[in-house]
């Protein structure tokens, strides 16, 4: 059984690009969670998914981000036009359902020069 | 924005020590959840522990919560250098939403 993987682990950008993280759940879990983690803080909530619908989304989640998760099962989160405050640590979770265990992949760090 | 706060932000022990961490919060919960993170890396879970529970134990690990008060605690056993993480709590908010809310961590060290 393996556990929830992100891809890529590093990501170096430039400012004004686009970026595509991708996550692959537990299998068999249904929900899916985007969190964002900077330097020194806990993580903050992105976005979370309930299969492939999109349950509810952060304030943080400007127009520029977008979270997919077409079929059920893994998730892009698309950055367009990068800004360097998007510069963080981009870790997804799943779960098995409403309030229970949300267990974390390694994250991709991003770096926006 | 993070709704919990941990105290102390820092903690430093010897191997062998007991490390306690505390977690306050804001709102109602449903679940309280505690994670370890190695410098730069994800998170690893820790335990679970419900709004109706009041004390949970796994290993050299016990939790505490109460409701009344909004707080946690984390209680770390005869640590061990492998221990030295941040420590964060998160909640698991008691409304229609199943996101975490989380701490700002205590960094523990622990020197062998």
């Amino acid at each position: 059984d393996t556990g929830v993987s992100q891809n890529p682990r590093h990501k170096i950008t430039k400012r004004g690009q686009n970026v595509t993280f991708r996550c692959d759940p537990i299998s068999e879990h249904n929900r899916l969670y985007w969190y964002r983690q900077t330097l020194g803080q806990g993580p903050e909530f992105l976005t979370y998914f309930q299969n492939e619908a999109q349950l509810e989304k952060s304030r943080l989640l400007s127009d520029r981000f977008s979270a997919e998760r077409p079929k059920g099962s893994f998730s892009t989160l698309e950055i367009q036009r990068t800004e360097q405050g998007d510069s963080a640590m981009y870790l997804c979770a799943s779960s098995s359902g409403d309030y229970e265990t949300q267990y974390f992949g390694p994250g991709t760090r991003l770096l926006v020069l | 924005s993070q709704q919990g706060e941990e105290d102390p932000q820092a903690l430093s022990i010897q191997e062998g020590e007991n490390a306690t961490m505390n977690c306050s919060y804001k709102t109602s919960i449903n679940n309280l959840q505690w994670y370890r993170q190695n410098s730069g890396r994800g998170l690893v879970h820790l335990i679970l522990i419900r709004s109706n529970e009041r004390e949970k134990h796994s290993g050299r690990l016990r939790v505490t919560l109460d409701t009344s008060k909004k707080s946690s605690s984390l209680l770390i056993t005869a640590s061990r250098a492998a221990d030295t993480a941040s420590y964060f709590c998160a909640g698991g908010l008691s409304y229609n939403t199943d996101k975490l809310i989380f701490g700002t961590g205590t960094r523990l060290q622990v020197f062998p």
